[in-house]
């Protein structure tokens, strides 16, 4: 049972490229998130899923895209990668009030 | 706009000492207040939360209270130890604990 699985751990991007961060659950929870966390910001809710098929915008959701088509998975793609997208991302799953948090990838753009 | 502020930013206590992190919030819409402790290298991890239906909580050596009319909750761990060195997070939620707002942060760092 490894909860919650983030791949790949570091990764580093030149500017204009995409990527797509991977993340799965075997938590059989619905809803699922991504966070993406910056020194003195905490972390910043970027889209969620409240199940497969059904997604939606957090607070920084602009220039990331996501999807949802079953309950284990959840990408974040990037579509051009910007400096100001350097950061650690996470993923989260819960069901009620408990979040449960992957290991996080780091990504740099240069 | 920091919907939820965080203070200090960092903290250092001696071994056996109480640390306190103080959290602040405008959204009078939140109902679930967690605490979060990560480890470097490591993700987030639910420690404690609190209802603004009671004022205080406490697990083993760490317990949040929670002032409604101030809207204002704070950790305090009592009889520090080293290994509670990590960085600690307030958060607030509003949607049956989905879509967390986090503080900023506050880095702890106990010495033996």
């Amino acid at each position: 049972n490894a909860g919650v699985t983030q791949t790949p751990k570091f990764q580093v991007l030149k500017t204009g490229q995409s990527m797509t961060l991977q993340c799965a659950q075997d938590m059989n929870h619905e809803y699922m998130s991504w966070y993406r966390q910056d020194p003195g910001m905490g972390l910043r809710l970027i889209h969620y899923s409240v199940g497969a098929g059904i997604t939606d915008q957090g607070e920084v959701p602009n220039g990331y895209n996501v999807s949802r088509s079953t309950t284990e998975d959840f990408p974040l793609r990037l579509l051009s990668a910007a400096p100001s997208q350097t950061s650690v991302y996470f993923c989260a799953t819960g069901q009620g009030y408990e979040q449960y948090f992957g290991p996080g990838t780091r990504l740099t753009v240069t | 706009q920091q919907q939820v502020k965080q203070s200090p930013q960092s903290l250092i206590v001696q071994k056996g000492g109480i640390s306190i992190i103080n959290c602040a919030y405008e959204n009078t819409a939140f109902d679930y207040f967690p605490w979060y402790q990560q480890f470097p290298g490591k993700g987030p991890a639910l420690l404690i939360a609190i209802r603004p239906d009671v004022s205080e909580k406490k697990e083993g050596r760490f317990t949040i209270s929670f002032n409604k009319s101030a809207k204002q909750f704070s950790l305090h761990i009592m009889d520090s130890q080293p290994g509670d060195s990590a960085t600690y997070f307030c958060a607030a939620s509003s949607n049956a604990g989905n879509m967390l707002t986090f503080g900023g942060g506050t880095r702890l760092m106990v010495k033996p």
